[in-house]
């Protein structure tokens, strides 16, 4: 039982340095996020992909891009890694239109130096 | 613009004591509103609810949703310190097929 796998778990980046966060999910969902989250905070949207082909900014998209690679690939990547984006960052995926709930992935402990 | 937000923020109580979290929405296109507990790594599912006025159950927690007045709460009997974790509520959008997460309750139980 794979559901949403995301790699790396941890990473240290220096500042200006890029990084991409890979994530894929086996549950045939539609819908995929990713989310940072900060010390005793709730999850911020940054990007989603409601479908294969298509994504769409978040609350937070500024500094990230994102590529929705095929149905279960969906990565977020950090052009120029400032400290401010040092955080957990978490994929998911679901089926929104189906009520379904959102399955996770075991998260990225990022900290930009 | 969508919008979830929990009440409160930060709670502290005694081990046995019943608390209430709180979760408002304002969204363009409700499809459903879902509750996650969070300890130290990826949110773990609780609830999801779809209809107004129906429980959900499950041991001592349980929930509910009002789709007229907007929000939802969830209800923990008889607290445990293995209930100490942040509670999140999401709300899933239709349409644009998205997932909008609300800030959190951090609750912390005390022996």
């Amino acid at each position: 039982n794979a559901g949403v796998t995301q790699t790396p778990k941890f990473q240290v980046l220096k500042t200006g340095q890029s990084m991409t966060l890979q994530c894929a999910q086996d549950m045939n969902h539609n819908s995929m996020y990713w989310y940072r989250q900060d010390p005793g905070m709730g999850l911020r949207l940054i990007y989603y992909s409601a479908s294969e082909g298509t994504t769409d900014k978040g609350e937070v998209p500024n500094g990230y891009n994102v590529s929705r690679l095929n149905k279960r690939e969906f990565s977020l990547r950090l052009e120029s890694a400032a400290p401010s984006q040092t955080s957990v960052y978490f994929c998911a995926s679901s089926e929104v239109w189906e009520g379904t709930e959102a399955f996770f992935g075991q998260g990225t402990r990022l900290t930009v130096v | 613009e969508d919008k979830v937000v929990q009440s409160p923020l930060s709670l502290v109580v005694h081990e046995g004591d019943t608390v209430t979290l709180n979760c408002s929405y304002e969204v363009t296109n409700f499809r459903s509103l879902l509750w996650y507990k969070q300890e130290k790594k990826a949110p773990t599912f609780l609830f999801m609810l779809t209809s107004s006025g129906i429980e959900k159950k499950s041991g001592r927690l349980s929930s509910i949703l009002d789709k007229k007045e907007l929000f939802s709460i969830l209800n923990i009997t008889a607290t445990q310190t293995g209930d100490s974790a942040i509670y999140l509520c999401a709300v899933g959008i239709g349409g644009a097929q998205k997932l909008v997460f609300g800030q959190g309750t951090r609750l912390t139980i005390n022996p």
